[in-house]
C-alpha cells in the first residue's frame, strides 16, 4: 500500500500565479481531507470530500481557493493569484469512512515569493 | 463549535524524565474520538493514539492516554523520554456523528528531548 501520495512535495511560485496541488488517496478510503500546516496557525481545516462529493469547505479561504475531486482516485486543490501569506504545507488525507483515523500524505510545501 | 486546546507549544525536557502533554477539548456531542498524531520532519503525520472509550487507558509504542469525559481531556504521557520522542505532537478531536468525518486539530506542541 502506497499510502497517500501528495505531488509535488516542493513548489515554489511568484506572487499571482496560481498553484495547482495533488494528492492521490489511499485505494478504497472514501473521506479525503486537505488540511494547511503553518507554525502559527498549526494544523487548519481545509476541505473535505466523501465519496467525491464536497461534505465541508468551511475551512476554505473563500476568494482564491477551491479543491476538487473528479474521480476518487484523485483531488486538487488550486490556489489562484497566490499570496506571500499562502505559504505553508498543504496536507491531504484519506480515511476509510466518516470517524476513522485519517491517514496524511507528506505534504506538498508552498512557497511563494 | 468543537476545538481542542494544547496550552504548551514547546515542551523541553531531558532524556529519562517523564513526558506529559496536555490536551482538553470542547465538543457539544456527547460521543467523540481523540487522537493522538506525531509528525516528525519530513515525514507526514501519522497515528499514534485514538480512544472514544471514557476512562479507558490506550498505549502504544511507550505512550499512552487516558480519555477523562469528565475533564474534557486526553493528555499524551510516557515513563521515561527518548530522543527520538522529539517531534510535533496534535492532540484531535472526530465527533461520532456520521455527517462530521473531519479531525479538528490542537495547536500542536513540539516536544524537543536533550541528551
Amino acid at each position: 500500500n502506497a499510502g497517500v501520495i501528495q505531488t509535488p512535495r516542493h513548489k515554489v511560485t511568484g506572487k499571482g500565479q496560481e498553484a495547482t496541488l495533488w494528492c492521490e488517496p489511499i485505494s478504497g478510503h472514501s473521506a479525503v481531507f486537505w488540511y494547511r500546516q503553518t507554525i502559527v496557525q498549526g494544523l487548519e481545516f481545509l476541505t473535505y470530500f466523501r465519496n467525491q462529493a464536497p461534505i465541508d469547505d468551511s475551512g476554505m479561504p473563500k476568494e482564491r481557493f477551491s479543491a476538487q475531486m473528479p474521480n476518487q482516485s484523485h483531488s486538487t486543490l488550486k490556489i489562484q493569484s497566490t499570496q506571500p501569506q499562502d505559504s505553508a504545507v498543504y496536507l491531504c488525507a484519506s480515511s476509510l469512512a466518516a470517524g476513522k483515523a485519517p491517514l496524511f500524505g507528506e505534504g506538498t510545501r508552498l512557497s511563494v515569493l | 463549535g468543537d476545538s481542542v486546546t494544547q496550552k504548551e507549544g514547546l515542551v523541553t525536557l531531558t532524556e529519562g524524565l517523564p513526558v506529559m502533554l496536555n490536551c482538553t477539548y470542547q465538543t457539544i456531542y456527547s460521543n467523540a474520538f481523540l487522537f493522538w498524531y506525531v509528525h516528525y520532519l519530513n515525514e507526514s503525520p501519522r497515528l499514534l493514539l485514538k480512544s472514544s472509550t471514557d476512562n479507558k487507558r490506550t498505549e502504544h509504542q511507550g505512550f499512552h492516554a487516558t480519555l477523562h469525559k469528565s475533564s474534557s481531556s486526553f493528555h499524551l504521557q510516557k515513563s521515561s523520554a527518548q530522543l527520538s520522542d522529539s517531534a510535533l505532537y496534535y492532540c484531535a478531536l472526530i465527533r461520532r456523528d456520521y455527517n462530521q468525518g473531519k479531525l479538528i486539530f490542537g495547536q500542536g506542541t513540539k516536544l524537543s528531548i536533550k541528551p
